[in-house]
């Protein structure tokens, strides 16, 4: 079953309000979520590094402000996406490792339109 | 940096055949995963295979088998007995035991079609 969920799995909003989506590791903790982006078609690229107490560790270019993130507990990191435009629209995965140097689980992903 | 090169954009194979998606990969580092991943429509990341850089022996899961040549940084997925269920995005991921946080280095993907 799955080990990493996502909720929303689909959101349309319009631009200029935020969003934010949650990534949950299921049965088990998680000291580091990842946050990728994946345009169609495309790779998953790396948006951030999110680590629970501390602050987030972004890829360059990665626009810090635009996308908050917060590693709240040990099973919940969540990202919000700050006044989004229509650019901003794509799919959002997030991921998790279990265990110490063990294989990465994904979430479900998220679909954002930004209308 | 490390990278991952994955230079098939698409492959087709035919039902029951079987299909070799390549991998190389560059890095300076002696003790590294290697992971094949399979996004299908759905697009959920599915685990397909993970080899260890330190074992010689080849991985196997099921249909699915590497051919993992060390020296050469080469990771290719062989997948035996094509099944229509195989179609999917399929990635070729590398990661470093030492780095920080662990992160996932991504090849650019390869679409797999099979045929019936």
């Amino acid at each position: 079953g799955a080990v990493v969920s996502q909720h929303p799995s689909w959101v349309i909003c319009k631009s200029g309000t935020s969003v934010k989506i949650e990534c949950r590791s299921l049965d088990f903790q998680a000291t580091t979520m990842f946050w990728y982006r994946q345009f169609p078609k495309q790779s998953l690229m790396l948006m951030a590094t999110s680590n629970e107490g501390s602050k987030a560790t972004y890829e360059q270019g990665v626009e810090k402000d635009k996308f908050l993130i917060n590693h709240a507990s040990l099973t919940l990191s969540t990202l919000t996406v700050t006044s989004a435009h229509p650019e901003d629209s794509s799919f959002y995965i997030c991921s998790a490792p279990r265990g110490g140097r063990e294989t990465q689980y994904f979430g479900p992903g998220t679909r954002l339109l930004v209308l | 940096a490390q990278t991952v090169t994955q230079s098939q954009p698409e492959m087709s194979v035919q039902e029951a055949e079987t299909v070799t998606l390549s991998c190389t990969y560059d890095t300076s580092e002696s003790d590294y995963y290697l992971f094949w991943y399979k996004q299908p429509p759905s697009r959920q990341m599915i685990l397909v295979i993970r080899q260890e850089a330190y074992k010689q022996q080849n991985a196997t899961e099921n249909r699915f088998s590497v051919n993992f040549q060390k020296a050469a940084k080469s990771f290719s997925l062989k997948i035996s007995d094509s099944q229509l269920g195989d179609a999917a995005m399929y990635f070729c991921a590398y990661r470093n035991i030492m780095e920080y946080g662990n992160k996932l280095v991504f090849g650019a993907g390869t679409i797999l079609r099979v045929k019936s």
